[in-house]
């Protein structure tokens, strides 16, 4: 059981290009979350999606779009990078309801120049 | 709003040592509390999660406390090894569903021989 995978594990991107994020996990967990962290900050939630077919925009949404086709994927986009996008970026997933535990993949460190 | 703080920043302290992380938190509706580690350039691993009516949790040599009258939770770390050295997040859920998690910034301990 590989738990939640991201792809690329790093990526170097110039400015105005479009990047997409993988994440998938194999868990069947029904809700999943992308995250951003930054030096000195916590992580902070961009979007999220409590089961296939359904998205929500979290605390920083803005320059990132997300869907839900199914239970194992949820990409991230970034339609046009700009380098405050520079930044780590969390996946994870969790069972929906009270004290369900949120499981994270390595990270995608992506550089936007 | 919904904050979560810890202290300190961060954390030198000699192999074999004991120490101890705090956590300030207004989250309200309180859900329940977790402590996860992060070791450098991977995703937090989840050490331990308590309820409202929980005040402790052990997970080995970690040791989670909660005062939910002040808002507080510390994590004791007993006889610590090398491989501790990481960064601690405490993560408060909020909501009646627990699913908004409110990320503090975390505190980087390192353990040096």
């Amino acid at each position: 059981i590989a738990g939640i995978t991201q792809a690329p594990t790093s990526q170097i991107l110039a400015a105005g290009r479009r990047m997409t994020l993988r994440c998938t996990q194999d868990m069947r967990h029904n809700a999943m979350y992308w995250y951003r962290q930054d030096l000195g900050l916590g992580l902070r939630l961009i979007h999220y999606s409590n089961t296939a077919g359904t998205t929500g925009k979290g605390e920083v949404p803005d320059g990132y779009s997300v869907s839900r086709a199914n239970t194992d994927d949820f990409p991230l986009t970034l339609a046009s990078a700009v380098p405050s996008q520079t930044s780590v970026y969390f996946c994870a997933s969790s069972r929906t309801g009270q004290g369900s535990e949120q499981y994270f993949g390595p990270g995608t460190r992506l550089t936007v120049t | 709003k919904n904050q979560v703080e810890q202290s300190p920043q961060s954390l030198i302290i000699l192999e074999g040592k004991n120490c101890t992380l705090q956590c300030n938190y207004t989250v309200s509706p309180f859900s329940n509390l977790r402590w996860y580690k992060q070791d450098t350039g991977r995703g937090p691993v989840s050490l331990t999660i308590m309820t409202f009516s929980e005040n402790t949790k052990s997970n080995g040599r970690y040791t989670a406390t909660l005062d939910a009258d002040t808002k507080q939770s510390s994590l004791h770390i007993t006889a610590s090894q090398l491989s501790d050295s990481a960064s601690y997040i405490c993560v408060v859920s909020a909501g009646n569903y627990g699913q908004n998690f409110v990320f503090g910034p975390g505190t980087r301990l390192s353990v040096l021989p």
